[in-house]
C-alpha cells in the first residue's frame, strides 16, 4: 500500500513555456502532499507543502507565482512550472501522506526529470 | 554545520561485504527516514523509524534517539544495492531535512 505515482517521468520543454507535473496517490487519500526538487549531485530540497482544503505553503526562496501547486483532489496534486528557464531544469519529486498515516510518514513518487532547453 | 550529516560520502564494497552507513543529526526529531535513490533518480523509502531497530530482508536500520544517531546496515551486499542512500530526519513540525547522501558502489 501507500503508492505514489508521478507523470511524466521525464519532460523536455522549450524556454518560456509552462510544464505541468502530476502526482497521484494510488491507494490512499493524500491529505498532505509535498513537492521537492533536486539539482544534480545535491540532496532534495522542500519546495512546498499542500494540505487538504488549503493553499500550498511555500518554502523561503521558492516563487509561488512560478511554481504553481494545485491540490486538486485527495488523490492528485499538480506542479506547474510557468515560463520555464534552463535553470529550472531539475528532478522534481512529490511525496504524500494520508489520514491513516502517522505524522512522520511520507511516501515518495518516482520523480520527474525536467529539462528546459 | 548541516543539521544532518552522513558518513561516509562515498563507499565502495566487494559483493558479499557487510556495509554500514551512518547518520548523525543535531535537531530534535520525531522520526528518521532512510531512502534509496538509483541512478535513474527514483526514490524508494526503505525505513521510517522513531526508535529501536527495523529489518527488511538484508537491510537493517537502527536509531539511538539519545545519541542522535542512526545506522543503515546492508548484509551480504550485492551489486544491485549500488545506489545513493539518503538519511532524512523529520523535525517537529513535520518537515523533512535531508542529508547529502552516501554513494554506494558494490563491485562483483
Amino acid at each position: 500500500g501507500a503508492v505514489v505515482s508521478q507523470h511524466p517521468s521525464w519532460v523536455i520543454c522549450k524556454s518560456g513555456t509552462s510544464v505541468k507535473i502530476e502526482c497521484r496517490s494510488l491507494d490512499f487519500q493524500a491529505t498532505t502532499m509535498f513537492w521537492y526538487r533536486q539539482f544534480p549531485k545535491q540532496s532534495l530540497m522542500l519546495m512546498a507543502t499542500s494540505n487538504e482544503g488549503s493553499k500550498a505553503t511555500y518554502e523561503q526562496g521558492v516563487e509561488k507565482d512560478k511554481f504553481l501547486i494545485n491540490h486538486a483532489s485527495l488523490t492528485l496534486s499538480t506542479l506547474t512550472v510557468t515560463s520555464a528557464h534552463p535553470e529550472d531544469s531539475s528532478f522534481y519529486i512529490c511525496s504524500a501522506r494520508g489520514r491513516e498515516h502517522l505524522p512522520y510518514e511520507q511516501y515518495f513518487g518516482p520523480g520527474t526529470r525536467l529539462t528546459v532547453t | 554545520k548541516n543539521e544532518v550529516e552522513q558518513s561516509p560520502q562515498n563507499l565502495t564494497a566487494q559483493e558479499g561485504e557487510f556495509i554500514t552507513i551512518n547518520c548523525s543529526y543535531s535537531v530534535g526529531i520525531s522520526a528518521l527516514h532512510w531512502l534509496q535513490q538509483h541512478p535513474g533518480g527514483g526514490i524508494v523509502s526503505l525505513f521510517m523509524l522513531s526508535s529501536g531497530k527495523k529489518k527488511h530482508g538484508r537491510l537493517i536500520a537502527t536509531i539511538n534517539i539519545q545519541e542522535k544517531h542512526s545506522s543503515l546496515h546492508i548484509t551480504a551486499s550485492h551489486p544491485r544495492d549500488s545506489a545513493v542512500y539518503i538519511c532524512a530526519v523529520m523535525e517537529y513540525g513535520n518537515k523533512l531535512v535531508f542529508g547529502a547522501g552516501t554513494i554506494l558502489r558494490v563491485k562483483s
